[in-house]
């Protein structure tokens, strides 16, 4: 079954720097595009990034661009989120999720890990 | 960008109701258009994609229809196990957006 596990969250000092892993399994993880999705909490869901199924095209929320950076590693089938220049409203709890078809584009996503939280706090 | 509003931002239904929850996009997104729906403590679950195809497993009465930039979900008899926050997200163009959700609970 698919499967998602995000790790590397935890708490860094306002301009700092944390990096976010996500594990895949259970598909073929370098047929999909693959997303970041962010909920600060008791807040709404914010996307935040985008990776296509083999790297070579990436998009950005305006809120995190030129912070943050979207990658993969299709031999490890994983995705991650290295984030710099943190701010306090960078706090959140993070998602990955698959997009619902393998190598679309204009797909929404349908698996989503269970989240990893960052804190951005003194 | 795009931005998506959503109306109301939160509804109190009885069981059985008719339960409508809007959202619309300020640009043209086709039908490039999801519902979320996220239960307390659980992670966003895909309801709707294409603005009215329903997921597998997802139960009928749960529909959706799109015309021109407004996007409805209907729930044609609210049941408790629907208490949740429900999204509508454009994916036509990035950046992608969400709407601010809708909660929805039993009255």
């Amino acid at each position: 079954q698919v499967q998602l596990v995000e790790s590397g969250g935890g708490v860094v000092q306002p301009g700092g720097s944390l990096g976010l892993s996500c594990a895949a399994s259970g598909f073929t993880f370098s047929t999909y595009g693959m997303q970041w999705v962010r909920q600060a909490p008791g807040k709404g869901l914010e996307w935040v990034a985008f990776i296509k199924y083999d790297g070579s095209n990436k998009y950005y929320a305006d809120s995190v661009k030129g912070r943050f950076t979207v990658s993969r590693d299709n031999s490890k089938n994983t995705l991650y989120l290295q984030m710099s220049s943190l701010k306090a409203e960078d706090s959140a709890v993070f998602y990955c999720a698959r997009d619902f078809v393998p190598g679309g584009t204009r797909v929404p996503v349908d698996y989503w890990g269970q989240g990893t939280l960052v804190t951005v706090s003194s | 960008d795009i931005q998506m509003t959503q109306s109301p931002s939160s509804l109190s239904a009885s069981v059985g109701d008719r339960v409508t929850i809007t959202c619309r996009a300020s640009q043209g997104i086709s039908n490039y258009l999801a519902w979320y729906q996220q239960k307390p403590g659980k992670v966003p679950k895909l309801l709707i994609s294409a603005a009215s195809t329903l997921q597998s497993g997802v139960p009928s009465r749960f529909s959706a229809s799109a015309s021109g930039t407004d996007f409805t979900l209907t729930i044609s008899s609210l049941q408790p196990e629907d208490v949740a926050t429900y999204y509508c997200q454009q994916y036509n163009s990035a950046p992608l957006t969400f709407g601010p959700g809708t909660k929805v609970d039993i009255k």
